[in-house]
């Protein structure tokens, strides 16, 4: 079993829905971070956590450390969201990250 | 400010050739760590720099090593290049190895003919 797990592997949405991606880990952390990649590889950190709750613009991320839980949430999803998106957690020394498998997000018009 | 920057971004090799890898942290981050990423699945931890002294180690043979330089900047290579070295070769450049962001290079494409 992967320390990493994410749900789902593949996520098909219309223009306009709100979309949630999961991941629950099995290793204790020091952060957690949500990581957006495009085609051709380039990773974009979208938000670093370790309690609670973040928001930047349509995205949301929580974070639950008693169940080893967390979710991205992306509100009024439009195309160009259409990306693969990465949950990866930091052990608690802070010298690694351990990655999930990536959800393949595509949101049509 | 440049962010994390990482050269070649493409690069075809022959097994058995060496490969030498660079990346740029961000002015200022003393944190450097490398990932492998093979085609479909999630990257993995190579290695971890924090002021010029490996601080982490992943999973992988000794034909892999690195080293950071005094101005932080820093190299991967791979020596006897397998097919099953193909890869996207992340860098993730860092304040400090504890609590800090992460931020990361656009990567470079490795592929092993």
């Amino acid at each position: 079993k992967n320390e990493v797990e994410q749900s789902p592997q593949n996520l098909t949405a219309q223009e306009g829905e709100f979309i949630t991606i999961n991941c629950s880990y099995s290793v204790g952390i020091s952060a957690l971070h949500w990581l957006q990649q495009h085609p051709g590889g380039g990773i974009v950190s979208l938000f670093m956590l370790s309690s609670g709750k973040k928001k930047h613009g349509r995205l949301i991320a929580t974070i639950n450390i008693q169940e080893k839980h967390s979710s991205l949430h992306i509100t009024a999803s439009h195309p160009r969201d259409s990306a693969v998106y990465i949950c990866a957690v930091k052990n608690p020394s802070g010298s690694r990250l351990t990655f999930g498998e990536g959800t393949q997000l595509t949101v049509n018009p | 400010d440049a962010g994390v920057t990482q050269s070649p971004t493409h690069l075809i090799k022959t097994r058995g050739q060496h490969v030498t890898l660079r990346c740029s942290p961000i002015s200022g981050h003393k944190s450097v760590s490398w990932y492998q990423q093979v085609l479909g699945q999630g990257p993995q931890f190579i290695f971890q720099y924090y002021e010029k002294e490996e601080r982490g180690r992943g999973n992988f043979p000794d034909r892999f090593s690195a080293r950071q330089f005094p101005n932080y900047s820093s190299e991967l290579n791979v020596n006897a290049l397998l097919l099953g070295d193909s890869a996207l070769y992340l860098c993730a450049s860092s304040l400090a190895h504890a609590t800090t962001e992460a931020f990361f290079g656009q990567g470079t494409r490795l592929t092993v003919v």
